[in-house]
């Protein structure tokens, strides 16, 4: 069974801190994903990466995909109360028709 | 272009009945997963369709059944439910069986009391 650690499980931070988050796994992805999901709600997908060492930005957020492509790490700059919420990553190990893992998430609370 | 659509929002089922959950995904979509969503084990996979064809399946009893129907709308089923069905289940939908995104709907809030 594959697994995907994501760490911390829960982070509390005031506005404007910066943060990182981050997704492992032992097995080397085919791609990644990363989602934020609030109360109530389906996960919004925010990034897929499928190249090891590649970088994406998304305004406050910044994605990366670890060059042996068995890791990733979300950063945000400047937490904003409106990043609240659960991020998760989701890998697939191989191409084609698998499906999609995700770990557990990290429960992000960011107070004004 | 709507997202992808569940109904219903929230149900509550004593243990022992069934339930059926529908899902419409993304106009042109042809490939709808179903997870299950629970504050212990987190996202889990059931199974995937594509093309009216059940093309994975997750670890889950044989409790739970799905469907697809030729314009790509999916029911998920399970019988006999138990306290431990309790969950939001969620279907997502993508272009493709090997397209890397997927789009999500709200879920459905399953409580089985």
């Amino acid at each position: 069974t594959q697994l995907l650690e994501q760490s911390p499980q829960f982070l509390s931070i005031q506005e404007g801190e910066n943060l990182t988050v981050y997704c492992n796994s032992s097995s080397v992805f085919s791609s990644l994903q990363w989602y934020r999901q609030e109360p109530g709600e389906g996960p919004v997908l925010l990034v897929t990466v499928v190249t090891g060492g590649e970088v994406k930005k998304l305004k406050r957020l910044t994605f990366q995909f670890g060059d042996a492509r068995k890791d990733s790490s979300l950063h945000i700059t400047a937490a904003q109360p409106g990043d609240t919420g659960l991020y998760l990553c989701a890998g697939v190990w191989d191409s084609g028709y698998s499906t999609l893992t995700f770990g557990k998430g990290t429960m992000l609370l960011v107070s004004p | 272009k709507a997202g992808v659509t569940q109904t219903p929002r929230y149900l509550i089922k004593t243990r022992g009945q069934q339930v059926t959950l529908s899902c419409s995904p993304i106009s042109g979509h042809r490939s709808v997963s179903w997870y299950q969503q629970t504050p212990g084990q987190g996202l889990q996979f059931l199974f995937e369709y594509f093309s009216e064809t059940q093309r994975n399946k997750g670890n889950f009893p044989g409790r739970f059944s799905g469907r697809q129907f030729s314009n790509s709308r999916s029911e998920m089923n399970v019988s006999t439910l138990e306290l431990g069905d309790s969950a939001l289940y969620l279907c997502a939908s993508k272009l493709t069986g090997s397209s890397y995104e997927q789009y999500f709907g709200p879920g459905t809030r399953l409580t089985v009391t």
